[in-house]
């Protein structure tokens, strides 16, 4: 069966802090891999999503950026993190054709 | 622009009664529309999905009815459990979604005892 893992589960940064929060999947092959974003007040954000080894299609312009080293490995990078970077942020992944995402447990990420 | 509206950020229901949970769309390509459910701190999980070649998908205690003309669709909980107390989001995609869900904001559904 398919797992998904995404960690840490919880961050506290400073300000101008790096970041890196990672995602794997298991028990399939070439799947679509998404980062959204849950923001206080918000709905999900879609941030990234890939559907292949080195291909990153990012959705809206920000302070972040996705990584996709290997086949079901998926990173979430900033190399300097603002206030405003703050929240709860959300890996999954779909087959090819997408109809129906599983989500990761999420990192919540607070930003001091 | 927000394609994807819950425009109720909460819903008290009794226990045993019906939930209904409301959901407008904007965006008329969109033809694959989902349910989740998500607990605090943890990650969505996916409740049910309908295409817009349906108006009415049922699973269990699940119903997500779809009106095209209207771009509405609603998810109807009978009867509503107190586990049933948790954000419902409400998904859109053109196709399968490959390249990205439209989720709304969410509505907080509170089962009262």
């Amino acid at each position: 069966s398919q797992t998904i893992h995404q960690w840490p589960a919880t961050l506290v940064q400073p300000v101008g802090s790096p970041l890196s929060l990672e995602c794997t999947v298991e028990g399939t092959s070439n799947p679509n891999l998404y980062w959204y974003r849950q923001a206080a007040g918000r709905g999900l954000q879609l941030l990234f999503y890939s559907v292949g080894i080195g291909q990153i299609s990012s959705e809206v312009p920000q302070n972040l950026s996705a990584s996709r080293p290997q086949d079901r490995q998926f990173i979430l990078s900033s190399k300097k993190l603002l206030l405003s970077d703050s929240g709860f942020y959300l890996c999954a992944w779909s087959v090819a054709r997408g109809y129906g995402y599983t989500f990761g447990s999420g990192t919540r990420l607070t930003v001091v | 622009d927000q394609q994807v509206k819950q425009n109720s950020p909460s819903l008290s229901v009794q226990e045993g009664r019906i939930s209904i949970l409301n959901c407008d769309y904007t965006n008329s390509m969109f033809d694959y529309f989902l349910w989740y459910k998500k607990y605090p701190a943890e990650g969505p999980t996916f409740l049910i999905s309908i295409s817009s070649i349906k108006d009415k998908n049922e699973d269990g205690r699940f119903t997500v009815f779809l009106n095209k003309s209207a771009k509405h669709l609603s998810l109807h909980i009978v009867p509503s459990q107190p586990g049933d107390s948790a954000v419902y989001f409400c998904a859109a995609s053109v196709g399968g979604g490959a390249d990205g869900l439209t989720f709304g904001k969410g509505t907080h559904l509170i089962i009262q005892p």
